[in-house]
């Protein structure tokens, strides 16, 4: 099956700052990855994502970036904003036969951005 | 749309008791999904339905039971629990198909084990 490693597991920056998330996936199949911000006590919800025929999306201050030869992809988040604290997770999914319902999370990042 | 509905939002269970967590989503939406999210752990997939009496296992079944009757209705069964149950369930649908990729998450059910 598929096996996303997520780093770093926290990410303290100072308002202002970029922050940068990487996530690595197993299945050169996958062809989806979405990125999830869950505020505490809240319910995960999609910030962007990226198909894999796509190499980079942007998004007002967060952009996404995929390499499929280094099955690695990431989450840049510039100007930040205490706004921003929050756990981001990456996930993979794969896009054909039994397995194209299942999406693989990463173990989350933790940021936090000081005023 | 209310999206996706869970039910109850709390809940402490004794070990050995049972209970079902609900799952409604009226976007008739065909995939249809638990997970539990666990300090350090991320979500994991408990099961998954892509459609009325279809389901499979995920990452984490044991312990867990569901049945999709309806293309509305996805409840997640604990048959025995125990303390290592203890976490954060959300329940997750999503369409299939073109447009088949974003999936919406519900509110989250807090369940303690004692």
């Amino acid at each position: 099956g598929e096996n996303v490693e997520q780093h770093p597991s926290t990410l303290s920056v100072q308002e202002g700052d970029s922050a940068v998330i990487k996530c690595t996936y197993s299945d050169s199949a996958s062809n989806y990855f979405p990125w999830y911000k869950q505020e505490l006590g809240k319910r995960p919800q999609l910030i962007i994502d990226i198909r894999s025929n796509v190499g980079e999306k942007k998004d007002q201050r967060i952009a996404v970036t995929l390499n499929k030869t280094a099955k690695h992809f990431s989450l840049h988040i510039t100007e930040t904003q205490p706004e921003d604290s929050a756990v981001y997770f990456c996930a993979a999914k794969h896009g054909s036969g039994g397995s194209n319902y299942k999406l693989t999370f990463g173990k989350g990042t933790l940021l936090t951005v000081n005023p | 749309n209310a999206g996706v509905t869970q039910t109850p939002k709390f809940q402490v269970l004794k070990t050995g008791q049972s209970m079902t967590l609900q799952c409604a989503q009226d976007m008739n939406h065909e995939y249809m999904s638990w997970y539990r999210q666990d300090p350090g752990m991320g979500l994991r997939l408990i099961h998954y339905s892509v459609g009325a009496g279809i389901t499979d296992q995920g990452e984490v079944p044991n312990g867990y039971n569901v049945s999709r009757s309806t293309t509305e209705d996805f409840p997640l069964r604990l048959l025995s629990a125990a303390p290592s149950q203890t976490s954060v369930y959300f329940c997750a649908s999503r369409p299939t198909g073109q447009g088949g990729n974003t999936i919406y998450f519900g509110e989250g059910s807090w369940l303690t084990v004692v």
